[in-house]
């Protein structure tokens, strides 16, 4: 069984820079959340993906956004970056059944710092 | 809303010593109850977790108790070792909409000695 795996591992940008992060979820999960983590501080809900579709958000603003793919994947894009995007952009995936929730499972992180 | 107030660190033990880490919560209606643990340069893993009032949560010598009178679900391991230094963070999980988001804590770093 394959955990969660996300792409690149580190990214460095520069301020006003687009950028796409990805994350492949694990084996028989349909549903992937996307957490930042400033440094020192715990992660922070940016939003969820459910089939296909944004099902709940963080208080994040537009310029994140997300797209979740028919093998369950996943796109986190940050559109004019800001410095304060510097971050850890953690993938967790689980599966979800008849509107119950499952354990979410993290991928090591994407470290983006913006300069 | 929901949040998460954890015992601030950073925390530093010799080992075999005895480890607690607070955690209170404030959220609406019964939200499961997690702690993480994030080794350096890794993502967080799920060390254990409590559905229920009452329920206790256990793994790797850990335990924590899920107590909705106090809303508390501190943290604790009778005998820590070296390998256990990381950063633990407190999580709760409860309904937004349909969505099963995670709301954490900002992290408690343990540091033990040999």
């Amino acid at each position: 069984e394959t955990g969660v795996t996300q792409s690149p591992t580190h990214l460095i940008k520069t301020r006003g820079q687009q950028v796409t992060l990805r994350c492949s979820s694990q084996s028989g999960h349909n549903t992937v959340s996307w957490y930042q983590q400033a440094l020192g501080q715990g992660p922070q809900f940016i939003f969820q993906y459910y089939r296909e579709e944004e099902n709940g958000r963080g208080n994040f603003p537009p310029r994140f956004s997300g797209l979740q793919f028919p093998n369950y994947s996943s796109e986190l894009n940050v559109n004019a970056l800001e410095l304060d995007d510097s971050a850890l952009y953690l993938c967790a995936s689980s599966l979800a059944v008849a509107g119950r929730y499952n354990e979410q499972f993290f991928g090591p992180g994407t470290r983006l710092t913006v300069l | 809303g929901n949040s998460v107030t954890q015992m601030e660190g950073p925390v530093t033990l010799s080992e075999e010593a005895f480890l607690t880490i607070n955690c209170t919560y404030t959220a609406t209606g019964y939200p499961s109850l997690f702690w993480y643990v994030q080794y350096p340069g890794e993502g967080l893993q799920l060390l254990l977790k409590a559905t229920k009032a009452d329920d206790k949560g256990s793994n790797k010598g850990f335990e924590a108790t899920y107590r909705k009178e106090t809303t508390s679900f501190h943290l604790e391991k009778g005998s820590v070792q070296v390998s256990d230094s990381a950063v633990y963070f407190c999580a709760l999980s409860g309904a937004s909409g349909s969505a099963r988001q995670l709301t954490f804590g900002s992290g408690t770093q343990l540091t033990v000695l040999p």
